[in-house]
């Protein structure tokens, strides 16, 4: 089975230019998360939405930051503009309902992003 | 919002030793998970922990889940250099479906 997929792997990109990332993932699972990793501040979360609606942003930095998830099978990060600052490896999960429970978060492989 | 305090923060050890990992919280959980999560990859769930003083094994890791589900530990027994990674540990504060992240133990198993 596909897990959750990420693109791009990585995006090397000059400070104010708008970035995108790109998530999809596992079918059947009714929660989706963004998180961000640094070596400073860990995994954070940044926002996580349930059947397509968001349910809880207070982790997004700043208007900079928007996420969308318009169908249950792709959701986006956007960033405009970016920063130096926003410098991190950007990763989706997704969980199926009884992830609630568990607490089991499936993870992509992350998309590393380098703002010059 | 919730702190998850893991240490240590860093360990390298030789394989064949035993080592513990820690995660500590003043908060309660309802659960609370460990992931490892390997370079260039995302996290992986390894264990989910329920019930205050549960021990969970999984062959070489036993995880132990405090009796007022504040604090959590992760003893490996015999490393083998494939147990090199990030090791996390996550809590579930059972208010909507958010797991908090601790700041992660890197360890290293040379051989």
């Amino acid at each position: 089975d596909a897990g959750v997929i990420q693109s791009p792997r990585h995006e090397v990109t000059e400070m104010g230019q708008e970035v995108t990332l790109r998530c999809k993932p596992i079918s059947g699972h009714d929660y989706l998360f963004w998180y961000r990793q640094t070596m400073m501040r860990g995994l954070e979360l940044l926002i996580y939405f349930n059947n397509n609606v968001p349910i809880d942003d207070s982790g997004m930095p700043e208007d900079r930051f928007s996420a969308k998830m318009p169908n249950a099978s792709f959701s986006t990060l956007k960033i405009q503009p970016s920063e130096p600052r926003d410098s991190a490896v950007y990763f989706c999960a997704s969980s199926p309902p009884e992830g609630a429970v568990t607490g089991e978060l499936f993870f992509g492989e992350g998309s590393r992003l380098t703002v010059l | 919002t919730q702190l998850l305090e893991q240490s240590p923060q860093f360990l390298s050890i030789q394989e064949g030793e035993n080592l513990t990992v820690y995660c500590n919280s003043s908060s309660v959980f309802s659960s609370l998970q460990w992931y490892r999560q390997e370079p260039g990859e995302g996290p992986v769930l390894l264990v989910t922990v329920v019930t205050g003083g549960e021990v969970k094994k999984l062959k070489r890791l036993t995880f132990q889940f405090g009796d007022a589900r504040k604090d959590s530990s992760l003893h490996i027994t015999a490393a083998q250099t494939g147990d090199t990674g990030l090791y996390l540990c996550a809590g579930d504060n059972n208010a909507g479906n958010m797991l908090t992240f601790g700041g992660g133990t890197r360890l290293m198993v040379k051989p």
